[in-house]
């Protein structure tokens, strides 16, 4: 089983512009969840989407946003990117248990944002 | 202001030894908690997990053990390997099914 694919890898944008960062979840897995992890603050929940539905949000300004498509892959976009948007984003995938029992949330590689 | 980063706690075993990582957990109503492993430049990468009916779960090398009382996890690692190197998270997720992140510890492995 392919496992959480996210690109691209690595991407340099600069100030006031803005990023859209992908990801396609393992086979069969109907939960997307993304995370921002920086130095400073460690990681960080955004929002997870949940069959083309945001069902849980962080606590991130609005410039964050993200989107699920029918076939579960997600894409999270960042407007108006600010100097302290650079960071490590991370997508998890989730299998929904039984009766909607947590289960172990894999993750991709990331995609490293640098703004310069 | 300037960010200042997270001073990771910082654990430095013998190779062979065993390896002990405690965290902390903050949310009395979180029944599922997860050990992630995460080298330089990679994801974070599932260990182990435990259900909060549970108080000790094993796996290869790997114990987690669960105190609900003090909400306490620690994750024990047996015969500690070089490659065992990498940051430790341990992440807790309650009924909303969002996953909350503790701060990490550096686990050094010495030859």
């Amino acid at each position: 089983k392919a496992g959480v694919t996210q690109t691209p890898r690595y991407l340099i944008k600069t100030r006031g512009q803005q990023v859209t960062l992908s990801c396609s979840p393992i086979s069969g897995h109907r939960s997307v969840s993304w995370y921002q992890q920086t130095p400073g603050q460690g990681l960080q929940f955004l929002f997870e989407y949940f069959s083309e539905t945001q069902r849980n949000k962080g606590n991130f300004p609005g410039r964050f946003s993200g989107r699920q498509f029918s076939n579960s892959r997600s894409e999270m976009n960042v407007s108006t990117l600010e100097l302290g948007d650079s960071a490590l984003y991370l997508c998890a995938s989730t299998a929904v248990g039984t009766g909607g029992m947590n289960t172990e949330a894999f993750f991709g590689q990331g995609t490293r944002l640098t703004v310069v | 202001g300037e960010n200042v980063g997270l001073h990771l706690p910082t654990l430095s075993v013998q190779e062979g030894d065993n390896s002990i990582i405690n965290c902390a957990y903050s949310n009395s109503a979180s029944d599922y908690f997860i050990w992630y492993k995460q080298e330089s430049g990679k994801g974070p990468q599932f260990i182990i997990d435990i259900r909060s009916n549970m108080d000790k779960r094993q796996g290869q090398r790997v114990t987690v053990l669960l105190n609900k009382t003090v909400k306490h996890l620690s994750l024990q690692i047996a015969a500690t390997q070089p490659g065992d190197s990498a940051v430790y998270f341990c992440a807790e997720k309650n009924s909303a099914r969002q996953l909350t992140f503790g701060s990490g510890t550096q686990l050094t492995v010495l030859p």
